[in-house]
């Protein structure tokens, strides 16, 4: 792995249902992110974690959880999929929070039906 | 509320110069940031300024006023590969990202 990465890299799912988007980074950063990009709107923020064994709340939470068991892995759960929750999905993460440049996935492009 | 406005698209030839603004409105600062991202792809890190004034880096320069809210990327010497949506974002004083929407830049020959 180099670098960072999502799985899948897309996905039509009907909603109600649960899916679990994945992301892993080898860059031994401490902290990650995960953004929804939808058009015509800036990139926004939906749970972050700064370190292992935490998260927190970004933006537009709900309808997300997110886990961070281990340095690398921080994967973002739809329990039941929404139409709105429609977007492409992008997992970065940095050295730390705060004025850090931000390294981003190749993204997930959800289609919820 | 927090707000970052910029251009929604902007229109340039191939060698001239195009300058990119951005202003922001946020809960605290600690930091303008500009991406890159070209269609279909990820963001990728441009530049970061923290203190007024220019910032150069090879053919792209960053510009930030604190006291005007205000920054922009300027690119010089423009290529076709420099077409692409160009986000403005500023770091709250809860070290969050806020983002604009982005400038889709066309180049053309």
């Amino acid at each position: 792995i180099a670098g960072i990465t999502q799985a899948p890299t897309s996905q039509i799912l009907a909603a109600g249902r649960r899916m679990t988007l994945r992301c892993t980074q080898d860059m031994r950063h401490n902290a990650m992110y995960w953004y929804r990009q939808d058009l015509g709107l800036g990139l926004r923020l939906i749970h972050y974690s700064n370190t292992a064994g935490t998260t927190g709340k970004g933006e537009v939470p709900d309808g997300y959880s997110v886990s961070r068991a281990n340095t690398d892995d921080f994967p973002l759960t739809l329990a039941s999929a929404v139409p709105s929750q429609t977007s492409v999905y992008f997992c970065a993460s940095s050295m730390g929070r705060g004025a850090n440049e931000q390294f981003f996935g190749p993204g997930t492009r959800l289609t919820v039906l | 509320g927090q707000n970052i406005d910029q251009p929604t698209e902007m229109t340039a030839t191939e060698g001239a110069i195009v300058q990119i603004n951005c202003t922001y409105q946020t809960s605290g600062f600690n930091g303008l940031f500009w991406y890159q991202q070209h269609a279909g792809e990820a963001p990728t890190f441009l530049s970061y300024n923290v203190l007024d004034g220019l910032e150069e880096k090879g053919r792209f320069s960053s510009f930030l006023s604190r006291s005007k809210g205000y920054s922009y990327l300027l690119l010089k010497e423009l290529q076709m590969k420099d077409s692409a949506s160009y986000l403005c974002a500023s770091m709250d004083s809860n070290y969050q990202l806020i983002w604009g929407a982005g400038t889709k830049l066309i180049i053309k020959p």
